[in-house]
């Protein structure tokens, strides 16, 4: 079973404050990462796609990638209460066509 | 915008029925896939689907099947429900291809009683 692991949180940040929000995953060979939010009883809201090495940033978030350490991670920079969900993090396996594994999700509080 | 519907959004059923969750989505995407979400598992593919009559497991599939007979939309079927499938459903489609992005529906939230 090729896997995604994130911590369960929850991660408690106060506002304005960097969130940061760390996937690791086991399928070396996967080529395709993305960040979705979920709210309270939601579905999951796609943030951001990575494929590349490095950073990707897009207004307030940001994805860094490093396939040598099999890691993906999500900054998002002066955290508001309306970013307080459930961050799940998503990956292609090798081999798997356009199937996504997910990550069972990091719960992000931004406190007042 | 991706528009991807579920038509039932909360539905209870009791041990032992037949029970269909529909989806349609409106962007011509060639896949469709069925999650199922539970606390502390996250998402779970249980079917997915490449093309019209084509199908392929997931991870979960026992207890569950599909039909794909039109490209816009992909049923689960479940054929004799359980207490252990109360749980919420999403559909979710994408054009295909390692950097294709995934679009959900809103979820269907199952009850069996």
């Amino acid at each position: 079973q090729k896997e995604v692991e994130q911590n369960s949180g929850p991660l408690s940040v106060p506002e304005g404050a960097i969130a940061s929000l760390n996937c690791t995953y086991s399928d070396r060979g996967s080529q395709s990462f993305f960040w979705y939010r979920q709210y309270s009883g939601k579905s999951p809201e796609l943030i951001m796609s990575i494929y590349s090495n490095g950073d990707k940033e897009d207004g307030r978030f940001t994805a860094q990638l490093n396939k040598a350490s099999q890691y993906v991670s999500l900054l998002i920079r002066d955290s508001q209460p309306s970013d307080s969900a459930t961050y799940l993090c998503a990956v292609i396996n090798t081999g798997t066509a356009s199937k996504l594994t997910f990550g069972t999700g990091t719960r992000l509080q931004v406190t007042l | 915008d991706v528009k991807v519907t579920q038509s039932s959004r909360y539905l209870v059923k009791r041990t032992g029925e037949k029970v269909f969750l529909e989806c349609v989505q409106d962007m011509d995407h060639e896949n469709m896939f069925w999650y199922r979400q539970d606390p502390g598992l996250g998402l779970r593919l249980i079917y997915f689907s490449y093309d019209v009559k084509m199908k392929e497991k997931g991870d979960i599939p026992e207890g569950y099947s599909v039909s794909r007979e039109k490209k816009e939309r992909f049923s689960l079927i479940l054929e004799s429900a359980s207490t252990n499938q109360t749980s919420m459903y999403l559909c979710a489609s994408s054009f295909g291809g390692p950097r294709n992005t995934i679009y959900f529906g809103e979820g269907s939230w199952l009850t069996v009683v």
